[in-house]
C-alpha cells in the first residue's frame, strides 16, 4: 500500500468515550502532522512530529493526545470530546518539516462525529 | 483573524475556458505559497507552489501568479476540464514556519461539460 492511510474513515463517539485515530505513511517521510478541518473553517494544524519528536502543539486541548511511536505511524487519542470537536481529521506527512517546498501528502481523513 | 483568505467560496466555469482562483494574505512574512486540490472523500493533494522570489510558476495547464505588493496570488487553469472540479485550497508559509502551513478556506470549482 502506498501513500498515507488513515483509519477509521468514519467514527461516531459519545462524549465519555475513548477512541483513537490511526495514520500510517508508506512514503519514507520524516515528519507527520495532524490537521483538523471543521465545517466552514480552514484546515488547522494541530500537531507536528519530526523524527518521532513532537515539534509543534498548536494550543490543542488536552482531550486530544497524539502519539508517534515511529516515523511511519501516528495516532490521535481522543477522550471526553465535545460536540464541537466533530470535524474531519487529516493526517499528513512530508520529507522535511523545515521547508514548505517539501509538500505535504495527506491521507483521506477520518470523519469524526461526537454525540 | 484569518491570515489567508479565499473570498470566493465557489466558482463555475465552462469546460475549455479559463478558471481563475484567487487568494489574499495579510502576513508579509509569508514567503512560500502552495495550492492544494481536494476531491470529495479524499485528502488534499499538492498541485503547484511558488516562492516569493518569483511572480509566476507554470506547470502544464496550471499557473500560479504572485503579486507581493498586493499580497495576492491566483491560480489559473487553462483549459479547464470537468476532472478539475474540486475544492482548491491556498496555503502559505513563512521562512520560520517551514511546513506548518496556514490554509485558506477553499474555493469549490465546478467545470461544466
Amino acid at each position: 500500500e502506498t501513500g498515507v492511510t488513515q483509519t477509521p474513515r468514519h467514527l461516531v463517539m459519545g462524549m465519555t468515550n475513548k477512541k483513537s485515530l490511526k495514520c500510517e505513511q508508506h512514503l519514507g517521510h520524516n515528519a507527520m502532522y495532524w490537521y483538523k478541518q471543521s465545517a466552514k473553517k480552514p484546515l488547522e494544524l494541530m500537531f507536528v512530529y519530526n523524527f518521532k519528536e513532537q515539534t509543534e502543539n498548536n494550543s490543542v486541548p488536552s482531550r486530544f493526545s497524539p502519539e508517534c511511536p515511529n516515523s511511519s505511524h501516528l495516532f490521535l487519542h481522543l477522550h471526553t470530546l465535545q460536540p464541537e470537536d466533530s470535524a474531519l481529521y487529516l493526517c499528513a506527512s512530508s520529507q522535511d518539516p523545515g521547508t514548505a517546498s517539501s509538500p505535504l501528502h495527506f491521507g483521506n481523513g477520518t470523519r469524526l462525529t461526537v454525540t | 483573524d484569518q491570515q489567508v483568505k479565499q473570498n470566493s467560496p465557489s466558482l463555475s466555469v465552462q469546460e475549455g475556458r479559463i478558471s481563475i482562483l484567487n487568494c489574499d494574505y495579510t502576513n508579509s512574512m509569508f514567503d512560500y505559497f502552495l495550492w492544494y486540490k481536494k476531491y470529495p472523500a479524499e485528502g488534499p493533494t499538492f498541485l503547484i507552489s511558488i516562492s516569493s522570489i518569483k511572480d509566476k510558476n507554470e506547470d502544464g495547464r496550471f499557473t500560479v501568479f504572485l503579486n507581493k505588493s498586493a499580497k495576492h496570488l491566483s491560480l489559473h487553469i487553462v483549459p479547464s476540464q470537468p476532472g478539475d472540479s474540486a475544492v482548491y485550497f491556498c496555503a502559505a508559509s513563512d521562512g520560520n514556519a517551514g511546513n506548518m502551513l496556514t490554509f485558506g478556506g477553499g474555493t469549490r470549482l465546478m467545470v461544466k461539460p
